[in-house]
């Protein structure tokens, strides 16, 4: 099965700087990459995503590049701010053929942007 | 409207009790899902309900029973729980899309302690 990698497992920053979350996964047959947004008490929520014909997307302040070849993907968050601070994960799927999302997900990284 | 909603938000039972969790949306997503989520880890796929059919059970104990009433209702029934079992239980859904994966929409979660 799927099996995705995230690194680091937190992250500190300070208000403004850039903050750079990173994911490999080993199927190669993956071809659908979310980054969720956790927040204290909260559910998920995606933030980006990106499929594997696109090698980049951007949302604002938001950036996810994918890199097929050596099967590793990473959101860029640039300008962050201290509501930026949560956990962020990373996720992997491939057409399950039942049409049904089913992502493997990495283990989170915990981003704390400082004032 | 792009919401999931699940209640309730909190929920503490005793080892005999039987209880359920309730999920709702209404945005015409066909796939609905049921995730376990311990502190500081991902969530764990638990059901995947395709077109209010079980499409999917991962090994889950026999002790949560999902139902899917219709195409906007999912249900959790509780009976029996042990304390490894206090976790935030979320529900998702997402369209069902043959040959596609989209992204899932995720709910608030559902705090349960089992004491």
């Amino acid at each position: 099965g799927e099996n995705v990698e995230q690194h680091p497992s937190t992250l500190s920053v300070q208000e403004g700087d850039s903050a750079v979350i990173k994911c490999t996964y080993s199927d190669s047959a993956s071809n659908y990459f979310p980054w969720y947004k956790q927040e204290l008490g909260k559910g998920p929520q995606l933030i980006i995503d990106i499929r594997s014909n696109v090698g980049e997307k951007k949302d604002q302040r938001i950036a996810v590049t994918l890199n097929k070849t050596a099967k590793h993907f990473s959101l860029h968050i640039t300008e962050t701010q201290p509501e930026d601070s949560a956990v962020y994960f990373c996720a992997a799927s491939r057409d399950q053929g039942g049409g049904s999302y089913i992502p493997t997900f990495g283990r989170g990284t915990s981003l704390i942007v400082h004032p | 409207d792009t919401e999931v909603t699940q209640t309730p938000k909190h929920l503490v039972m005793g080892m005999t009790n039987k209880k359920s969790l309730k999920c709702e949306q209404h945005m015409g997503h066909r796939a609905m899902y049921w995730y376990k989520q311990k502190a500081k880890k991902p969530p764990e796929l638990m059901f995947v309900y395709s077109y209010e059919k079980l499409s999917i059970n991962e090994s889950v104990p026999s002790r949560f029973s999902p139902e899917c009433p219709n195409s906007s209702l999912l249900n959790l029934h509780l009976h029996a729980l042990q304390p490894e079992d206090s976790a935030l239980y979320l529900c998702a859904s997402s369209q069902f899309t043959e040959g596609r994966d989209t992204e899932a929409f995720f709910g608030q979660g559902t705090r349960l302690t089992v004491v």
